[in-house]
């Protein structure tokens, strides 16, 4: 299957730390990529390979992946960080491109 | 830094063909380290990939959509664009362009237009 699994929502207290998961068969050869993206906007990429961050995304946001899964973690989550956070990677063929269905997050 | 900007119809009819293009500035499409790609978003719901264009002129397509869809370059203007035909009111949707840095098995879409938001009705 080329689909990528997210948990639909998670909630985190303020300064707390949060992960965000992504499941996929495609994750076992490629790397995901993270994108947040706030209402009425573009979303940003905030982690692509094994854990790169575009220049100007705070170094609290961290990737890392295990077998089938990625995870995005927010260490010391800010209110500013409260968006969709979605997952990407291509197929095990490398041709495909998927989107996971998206992970609201909310900062309490 | 480069930018890129969706431009074209925002209110297309049941089944006819919409058409957008993506204008790259502050950077050329046809940098060899780049790929090109649309991703859409229907009203509340997640991103979908469409497509994504190479700088060979290879192109892949969401397989739900490759009866209809066609991506292609305009190296003259520095611009891409997108082609989809037949469509219905479930392609109503934000469609944005984005440029992919595609780096053996690390990729990330890492600039991206503002979107263009397409209505599909009669």
């Amino acid at each position: 299957s080329s689909e990528l699994t997210q948990d639909p929502a998670v909630s985190v207290a303020l300064g707390q730390t949060v992960t965000i998961t992504c499941q996929g068969d495609g994750l076992k050869d490629y790397f995901a990529s993270w994108y947040q993206q706030k209402a009425g906007q573009a979303p940003v990429l905030v982690i692509y390979g094994r854990n790169n961050r575009p220049s100007g995304i705070p170094g609290r946001f961290s990737g890392s992946d295990s077998g089938n899964t990625a995870s995005l973690t927010i260490t010391g989550a800010q209110t500013e960080d409260e968006a969709d956070y979605y997952c990407c990677s291509r197929d095990r063929l490398g041709s495909h491109w998927v989107f996971g269905g998206g992970t609201k997050l909310t900062v309490l | 830094q480069l930018h890129l900007q969706e431009s074209g119809p925002r209110l297309v009819k049941p089944l006819e063909t919409l058409s957008l293009t993506c204008s790259v500035s502050a950077g050329s499409v046809s940098s060899g380290t780049y790929c090109w790609g649309w991703i859409r978003q229907p009203p509340g719901k997640g991103l979908e990939w469409i497509g994504t264009l190479y700088n060979n002129d290879i192109t892949y397509y969401s397989p739900s959509l490759s009866s209809r869809v066609s991506i292609s370059v305009d190296t003259s203007e520095n611009q891409f664009s997108l082609r989809l035909t037949s469509v219905t009111a479930a392609d109503t949707a934000v469609y944005y362009c984005a440029r992919l840095e595609l780096l053996g098995v690390t990729d990330g879409f890492d600039i991206w237009g503002q979107g263009a938001m397409v209505i599909v009705s009669s």
